[in-house]
């Protein structure tokens, strides 16, 4: 069955980081684009980041770029958000989600969510 | 970027209704179009992808597709568990986009 998890997730300061990880499971991990979809309080879903299976493409939207950094490490089935420089409009339920194959941003299998809140 | 406009924001229907949503891009995406359901407090939950391929194990009342930049979702038969919010999602080019979403409540 897959499966992925998200945690992290917490309180921060404005200005703070935190590092999210998503660890999956019942599928190869590696042959996989993973991606980050966020969604603020009582808002609709805003795509984050997307990372290529071997991890040598990523890709991030204007409102993170320069200060969020997705990685992978295939060996550990895991995938990462480094968030620095946090700001207020942060605040968001951040969801892993699996692509379909690889050089995709077809999402299939999503996880339950990780909360970060930024606080000022 | 890739604009999804997606109507009506909300619906009211009853149990036993057929509903549409529309989805329409800003410029050609093929037909790389998602949808996804989602009931509140949960993760969103794939039901096409390819504009009209139904992901495995979604029930056949769910329905889409296209004509050309416009996309739809039908939902030929509405039940008590279909009551959530659905959101379009093109991924024909990064970055990936979403609809602003359509919550489909009880009449």
């Amino acid at each position: 069955e897959v499966q992925v998890v998200e945690s992290g997730g917490g309180s921060v300061q404005r200005g703070g980081s935190l590092r999210l990880s998503c660890t999956a499971s019942g599928f190869t991990f590696g042959s996989y684009d993973m991606n980050w979809v966020r969604q603020a309080p009582g808002k609709g879903l805003e795509w984050v980041s997307s990372i290529s299976g071997s991890g040598s493409s990523t890709y991030y939207a204007d409102s993170v770029k320069g200060r969020f950094t997705i990685s992978r490490d295939n060996s550990k089935n895991t995938l990462y958000l480094q968030m620095n420089s946090l700001r207020a409009e942060d605040t968001a339920v951040y969801y892993c989600a699996k692509s379909v194959t690889y050089n995709s941003g077809c999402l299939d299998y999503w996880g339950q969510g990780t909360l970060v809140t930024v606080s000022s | 970027d890739i604009q999804m406009t997606q109507s009506p924001s909300s619906l009211s229907a009853s149990v036993g209704d057929r509903v549409t949503i529309t989805c329409r891009a800003s410029q050609g995406i093929s037909s790389s179009l998602a949808w996804f359901q989602q009931k509140p407090g949960k993760a969103p939950k794939s039901l096409i992808y390819a504009a009209s391929s139904l992901q495995s194990g979604v029930p056949s009342k769910f329905s889409g597709s296209r004509s050309g930049t416009d996309f739809t979702l039908t939902i030929s038969s509405l039940q008590p568990e279909d009551f959530a919010t659905y959101y379009c999602q093109q991924y024909n080019s990064y970055p990936l986009t979403f609809g602003g979403g359509t919550k489909v409540e009880i009449k």
